[in-house]
C-alpha cells in the first residue's frame, strides 16, 4: 500500500531563511509525486509535480528514489509562502489517478 | 471557468439524519474524486468516479456512505444516518482524464463542504 509521510506538522522560519518541507513515501511501483498548497481561506491547488522538474514561486522538489523522498525546498522564504503544504503520491493500482496525501505541514514565515 | 463547485459549504445535521454533498466538476472534466479531511488529519481518499461509473471506492466506509456521478448533473456524496464521527471537511476534485502524455493528470479541487454532526 502507498503511504506519504510528512513528519512536521508545523514549520516556522524567518523571512529570508531557507525552507525545507520534508516528504517521504512508500510505494512499490514507479511513483509520481506532487506538492499541493492551501493558502488561508483558499482551496487546495497544485504547486508542483516531480515529472515537470520545474520551479514554481521559487520552490523546487527533487525525487530521490534511493531515500524515497520528495522534499520541498526554497532558498529564501517570503511572508506570502505561509500556507499549508501537502505532499501527494499518485498511484494507479485499482485504476484511476488516485492521490494519497500526507498529513500536511503548516509553514509559517515570520518577519 | 468556474472551477469545481461544491455545495453546501457548510452543513449541520443531527445524528441519524442524512447528508448530501454536491460537486460540479470543471466543465469538460469527466473524472471526480472525493476526499475526507478529519480534524488533525490529512486528506483521505474515498472514491473515484467517472460518468455513471464508480472506478475505485476503496476509501469509502462499507456502510452508510455512497457516491454517484450521473450522466447529467453533479456528483453526489450521500451519508445516511450520520454520526458525530462523520463531522469533517469533504473535498471534491476533478480531472480531465486520469492520465495523459505528461503522466498523472492534475486534480482541481473544490473549496470543500464542512459537515458538522450534532
Amino acid at each position: 500500500a502507498q503511504r506519504v509521510t510528512q513528519p512536521e506538522k508545523l514549520l516556522s522560519v524567518f523571512k529570508g531563511a531557507p525552507v525545507e518541507l520534508k516528504c517521504n513515501y512508500s510505494y512499490s511501483g514507479s511513483p509520481e509525486l506532487f506538492w499541493y498548497v492551501q493558502y488561508s481561506r483558499q482551496r487546495l491547488q497544485l504547486l508542483l509535480r516531480h515529472i515537470s522538474r520545474e520551479s514554481i514561486k521559487g520552490f523546487t522538489a527533487d525525487l530521490n528514489k534511493g531515500e524515497t523522498s520528495f522534499h520541498l525546498k526554497k532558498p529564501f522564504a517570503q511572508e506570502e509562502d505561509s500556507a499549508m503544504y501537502y505532499c501527494a503520491l499518485s498511484s494507479f493500482t485499482g485504476g484511476g489517478n488516485k492521490l494519497t496525501f500526507g498529513t500536511g505541514t503548516q509553514l509559517k514565515v515570520e518577519l | 471557468n468556474a472551477g469545481v463547485m461544491q455545495n453546501p459549504r457548510h452543513l449541520v445535521r443531527r445524528r441519524g439524519q442524512e447528508a448530501r454533498l454536491r460537486c460540479s466538476p470543471v466543465k469538460g472534466h469527466s473524472h471526480v474524486y472525493w476526499y475526507r479531511q478529519l480534524p488533525e488529519e490529512g486528506l483521505k481518499f474515498m472514491v473515484y468516479l467517472q460518468k455513471e461509473n464508480i472506478i475505485d471506492e476503496s476509501g469509502m466506509p462499507k456502510e452508510r456512505f455512497s457516491a454517484e456521478f450521473p450522466k447529467e448533473g453533479p456528483s453526489i456524496l450521500r451519508i445516511q444516518q450520520v454520526v458525530r464521527g462523520d463531522s469533517a471537511a469533504y473535498f471534491c476534485a476533478s480531472s480531465l482524464r486520469d492520465r495523459g502524455l505528461g503522466g498523472a493528470n492534475v486534480l482541481t479541487f473544490g473549496a470543500g463542504s464542512r459537515l458538522t454532526v450534532l
